[in-house]
């Protein structure tokens, strides 16, 4: 079966600093992943996308980065983190277009 | 008018009742529904995936999906307190964007 791992599943950093957080799926081949941010008594916001290594789609301008090094992996980085920038950061995977989407348990980002 | 309305509650039911949550959305595009649960400081779990109008049933949950109203239901049958949760409806036209409703905030109460 598949699962899908994040970590850290939290994390306080200070403005300015650097950001890196991690997904990586097992069990399954060429998913697609995705990076969303949730805020409080609102939707998840789609963030980036991606449908195979090195390929990279972002749907807001933001501060944030993404990367797919590798088939599974996918990372959410920042080089300078703004206040802005806390918040319930999930990634998910799907196999093919006709799936729903699953979800990791999240990384909690408070900026200090 | 935003996409996807849900009404965010909280909702509090005694254990053993039957609960009813709901979504409407304005896109007719939309045609794969589900509905999510999401657990404090945990991620959306999948509950129910349906693809265009119809009932679909899965234990004690059955999710509806009327297109010509574009409305959509979860209900869930003999509640308990582990389902004490928020509820997210979330649903796509078969690209890669997702709508998600902000959710719905459940308390079954033993």
């Amino acid at each position: 079966s598949q699962t899908i791992h994040q970590w850290p599943a939290t994390l306080v950093q200070p403005v300015g600093s650097p950001l890196s957080l991690e997904c990586t799926v097992e069990g399954t081949s060429n998913p697609n992943l995705y990076w969303y941010r949730q805020a409080a008594g609102r939707g998840l916001q789609l963030l980036f996308y991606s449908v195979g290594i090195g390929q990279i789609s972002s749907e807001v301008p933001q501060n944030l980065s993404a990367s797919r090094p590798q088939d599974r992996q996918f990372i959410l980085s920042s080089k300078k983190l703004l206040l802005s920038d806390s918040g319930f950061y999930l990634c998910a995977w799907r196999g093919d277009l006709n799936q729903p989407q699953h979800f990791g348990d999240g990384t909690r980002l408070s900026i200090l | 008018q935003k996409e996807v309305e849900q009404d965010p509650g909280p909702l509090s039911v005694p254990e053993g009742a039957i609960v009813s949550l709901n979504c409407t959305y304005s896109n007719s595009a939309f045609q794969y529904f589900m509905w999510y649960r999401q657990y404090s400081r945990k991620g959306p779990e999948l509950l129910m995936y349906t693809y265009s109008s119809g009932n679909k049933e899965d234990g004690r949950f059955t999710a509806q999906v009327d297109k010509s109203s574009k409305y959509i239901s979860l209900f869930i049958r003999d509640s308990q307190p582990s389902d004490s949760a928020t509820y997210l409806c979330a649903m796509s036209a078969g690209g890669q964007n997702f709508v998600f409703g902000p959710g719905t905030r459940l308390s079954v109460l033993p």
